[in-house]
């Protein structure tokens, strides 16, 4: 199995919903990333977790809240977005620390309205 | 100035010509990245890099270290190959951190039957 798994693949919410997206790999990688890509940009760095635990926060707004419960799975939860927060946001992982090679997500739609 | 530059931006070619696009990076780098986006999907990976030549089906990859510099081409190239084709660094982390990739802009390819 050499796949990251993202759920749901569109998500429409209003702005005082509360929704979670979540990615999922059985590949035994322990680092595990959140990007954010907008429309015609390159992904965006947000969040990386290495071994179950918050390595990098790129100044991320809090309505952000990323959650690792294992190290198969990664989640982010999301609380008060606002439009332009509308985005593909996409999950990666990989071996580790160190490790380069990187799994991509097929990626979340995200449309805030 | 961005640390991962690539040209063309756009490149349209009919169908069966030899495309190059190029990537050009300022950082040390443990490895690059050659990653294929469709309209509206996730990222796949093509090829990781750290030295010489890489080569699947129709894809060939190239990098040069002391140059900084990774070439992707695309031989026969097929309507199909019509995506955004991004290239990606794994900088040097000297903390040893998991510190996720560098990407460039990107380039839009459209292969015309």
């Amino acid at each position: 199995d050499t796949e990251v798994t993202q759920t749901p693949k569109h998500l429409v919410m209003g702005m005082t919903n509360k929704k979670s997206l979540k990615c999922e790999q059985h590949m035994g990688h322990r680092a595990m990333y959140w990007y954010k890509q907008k429309a015609k940009k390159p992904p965006e760095l947000m969040f990386v977790y290495s071994y179950e635990k918050l390595s990098i926060n790129e100044s991320v707004p809090s309505r952000f809240s990323p959650e690792c419960p294992n190290s198969s799975l990664l989640n982010l939860h999301l609380h008060a977005l606002q439009p332009e927060d509308s985005a593909l946001y996409l999950c990666a992982s990989s071996l580790g620390q160190g490790f380069p090679e990187a799994f991509f997500g097929q990626g979340t739609r995200l449309t805030v309205v | 100035k961005n640390e991962v530059e690539q040209s063309p931006q756009n490149l349209t070619a009919q169908e069966g010509e030899f495309i190059t696009i190029n990537c050009s990076y300022s950082v040390g780098i443990s490895a690059l990245h050659w990653l294929q986006q469709h309209p509206g999907g996730g990222i796949v990976s093509l090829f990781m890099l750290s030295s010489g030549k890489k080569k699947h089906g129709r894809l060939i990859a190239t990098i040069n270290i002391q140059e900084k510099h990774s070439s992707l081409h695309i031989t026969a190239s097929h309507p199909r190959d019509s995506a955004v084709y991004i290239c990606a660094v794994h900088a040097h982390n000297s903390g040893g951190g998991a510190d996720g990739l560098t990407f460039g802009k990107g380039t839009h390819l459209i292969i015309q039957p």
